[in-house]
């Protein structure tokens, strides 16, 4: 079946604008996560949603960033006001409902602030 | 705060080997373990995944270990090959998963 997709892949943008990134879970998970992953930091958590909770805001690092997830399927990661800093590669994940909580990754989309 | 290490950072081998990629973490209250595979520009790939009342996991050539009293996981991968050249990361935690930063493998034909 069709695994977890982000749109674009790949974005540049100057510093000081906003972006959208966007993230389609595999269908019938309830479970859609937020990474970043960049050179100096590694891979790490951003923000989590499941089903119809609040959402787990505790990794984000600025409140520049925002995230909201729409019929509990399709997800948008905003970046207000980019600096350089917010340079990475984005990645979503999503898991299927139960206890396992195994989580299964998109391609990512590289984001490029210049 | 958990803190999780991968050791070594980088490894090469010549193609046919069986080898052992490592990993510890700080905080033994663990929910799962996740081992991944990444390809260069692209997103992770789920190899194997133990709850912490697992001891291992074994998917075709790979087999990982779970022992939370000591804080370690080891993926041994057996019989090496050219398309096992990946960077390989461990996580731990439930819904958050926090990572190690990776041991980036390499098989030599």
């Amino acid at each position: 079946g069709a695994g977890v997709s982000q749109s674009p892949s790949n974005k540049v943008t100057e510093k000081g604008k906003d972006v959208e990134l966007r993230c389609d879970p595999i269908s019938g998970h309830t479970a859609l996560y937020w990474y970043r992953q960049s050179l100096g930091q590694g891979l790490e958590f951003l923000i989590y949603f499941q089903g119809n909770s609040a959402p787990d805001k505790s990794g984000l690092p600025s409140d520049r960033f925002s995230a909201e997830r729409t019929g509990g399927s399709v997800s948008t990661l905003t970046i207000q006001r980019t600096q350089q800093e917010d340079s990475a590669v984005y990645l979503c994940a999503s898991s299927p409902q139960g206890q396992s909580y195994e989580q299964y990754f998109g391609p990512g989309t590289r984001l490029t602030v210049t | 705060k958990q803190e999780v290490t991968q050791i070594p950072a980088a490894l090469s081998v010549p193609e046919g080997e069986n080898l052992v990629l490592n990993c510890s973490f700080t905080d033994s209250a663990i929910y799962n373990l996740q081992w991944f595979r990444q390809d260069p520009g692209k997103g992770l790939t789920s190899l194997l995944l133990i709850q912490s009342s697992q001891r291992e996991q074994t998917s075709g050539r790979l087999n990982a270990s779970l022992d939370k009293s000591s804080g370690r996981s080891t993926l041994y991968i057996a019989a090496s090959q050219p398309g096992d050249s990946a960077t390989y990361l461990c996580a731990v935690g439930a819904q958050k998963l926090v990572f190690g930063q990776g041991t980036r493998l390499t098989i030599n034909p």
